[in-house]
């Protein structure tokens, strides 16, 4: 059955401190992997993605990483800030129009 | 939100009654879709569009039917609202079709109760 399963669920750090929010996947065949930023009340924007032959791939102070052999995926966040409270979506795509979206991990930064 | 406006942004109907959805584009994407996203569900396809008057159903196509008469206008339809299809409804864009790389572009949402 094709997944994509995201860890943990939510997540509570400090302003300043780093954080990874894993991805993994039983989808096959694989084709992108991306992340998604959803700020509360927005609509999902895309932050990174990922081809097969990919293993990292950077948006500023996000830093994805793939793993496809082992099929996971991260997303690190560096030196956060409040404004990077959202839920973040990983989504794997197989081909034409073929999404699998993950449940998303919810982050919350606290002053 | 990349040039996409859904309307209305919040309704409230009740079960049985017909509901349509609009999605606006001014981008001139030839891929439109519309997605719903619940609590402990990812995003989960509905309908898209790969052109004017062409459709395609997705996942969770059952009790909605969708329009393209424009390229820039998706319109999404409950024919007869029910509970479960109280949900929050995004609309996507893309150049030429998700899945191969190409970037969608997510509308605002409409939050959408039906009692």
């Amino acid at each position: 059955k094709n997944q994509v399963e995201q860890s943990p669920q939510s997540l509570i750090i400090l302003e300043g401190k780093n954080c990874t929010l894993q991805c993994n996947y039983t989808v096959s065949p694989f084709s992108n992997l991306r992340w998604y930023k959803q700020d509360t009340g927005r609509g999902p924007v895309s932050l990174t993605i990922m081809t097969f032959s990919e293993n990292t791939k950077s948006n500023g102070r996000y830093t994805a990483t793939l793993d496809a052999d082992t099929k996971q995926s991260s997303l690190h966040i560096t030196a956060s800030q409040l404004s990077d409270s959202a839920s973040y979506i990983c989504v794997v795509e197989t081909g034409a129009n073929n999404l699998f979206f993950g449940t998303g991990t919810r982050l919350t930064v606290i002053p | 939100d990349a040039g996409i406006t859904q309307s209305p942004r919040h309704k409230v109907t009740e079960t049985g009654t017909p509901v349509t959805l609009r999605c606006h584009q001014t981008e001139n994407h030839r891929y439109m879709y519309w997605y719903r996203q619940d609590p402990g569900h990812g995003l989960r396809l509905i309908h898209y569009s790969y052109g004017v008057k062409d459709t395609d159903k997705g996942e969770v196509s059952d009790g909605y039917s969708v329009s393209r008469s424009k390229t820039e206008d998706f319109l999404l339809t409950l024919e007869s609202a029910t509970s479960s299809q109280t949900s929050v409804y995004f609309c996507a864009i893309s150049s030429f079709g998700a899945g191969r790389g190409d970037t969608q572009y997510f509308g605002p949402g409409t939050r959408l109760t039906v009692l």
